[in-house]
């Protein structure tokens, strides 16, 4: 198993641009999420998703856009990027609810310039 | 309101001391809690975690933690660190939403420094 995977590793981005981050697992897990990381706050819940076709906010959830239209992809969109988007981006995925173990990617480094 | 606080942001220890990284939670949360470990450039994995039973909860690289349900606390234990143990460790709690859905909150990190 590839487990969770993420593309792309790096991306810069000038203001006002869109993009994709994408994001795929191979366990079969229903829960996926995406988290931004930033120095001093630890890891921000952006939304998440309990199954394919449902979706929901986490705490920071302004500027960027998630659907889940399979199990396995959870891709995340930012509309258009602004320099406070500069952050480490973390997908994340678990068997189920309530008390599973997360399993994470890799990350994706964003600079918005 | 937050639901997990992490009260030390960085804890600097000598190799072989003992060390504690203190996380509080909500009072209001359910009690699903968990411990990562994140090496530099690298994702999160799980150390241990606490869903029910015993308090105290034994995880990977000889770390444990302590659950405290009347100090709304679950700090973080090793008895003697090694150099390698330096990284940012993270308290997470698993919530439980109004729209009937568990989302996971983490705290802000302690970034533990092990020294020679």
């Amino acid at each position: 198993n590839a487990g969770v995977t993420q593309t792309p590793k790096f991306q810069v981005l000038k203001t006002g641009q869109s993009m994709t981050l994408q994001c795929a697992q191979d366990m079969n897990h229903e829960y996926m999420s995406w988290y931004r990381q930033d120095p001093g706050m630890g890891l921000r819940l952006i939304h998440y998703s309990v199954g394919a076709g449902i979706t929901d906010q986490g705490e920071v959830p302004n500027g960027y856009n998630v659907s889940r239209s399979t199990t396995e992809d959870f891709p995340l969109r930012l509309l258009s990027a602004a320099p406070s988007q500069t952050s480490v981006y973390f997908c994340a995925s678990r068997k189920g609810y309530r008390d599973y173990e997360q399993y994470f990617g890799p990350g994706t480094r964003l600079t918005v310039t | 309101a937050q639901s997990v606080t992490q009260l030390d942001s960085q804890v600097p220890v000598f190799e072989e001391a003992p060390v504690e990284l203190r996380c509080n939670y909500s009072s209001s949360v359910s009690v699903y809690l968990f411990w990562y470990v994140q090496y530099p450039n690298q994702g999160l994995q799980l150390l241990l975690k606490y869903l029910s039973g015993s308090t105290l909860v034994k995880g990977i690289n000889g770390f444990e933690a302590e659950f405290n349900k009347s100090q709304t606390s679950f700090h973080l234990r090793k008895p003697s660190v090694h150099i390698s143990d330096t990284a940012e460790y993270f308290c997470a709690v698993s919530k439980f939403t109004s729209s009937g859905t568990y989302k996971y909150i983490f705290g802000t990190g302690t970034r533990l420094k092990v020294l020679a």
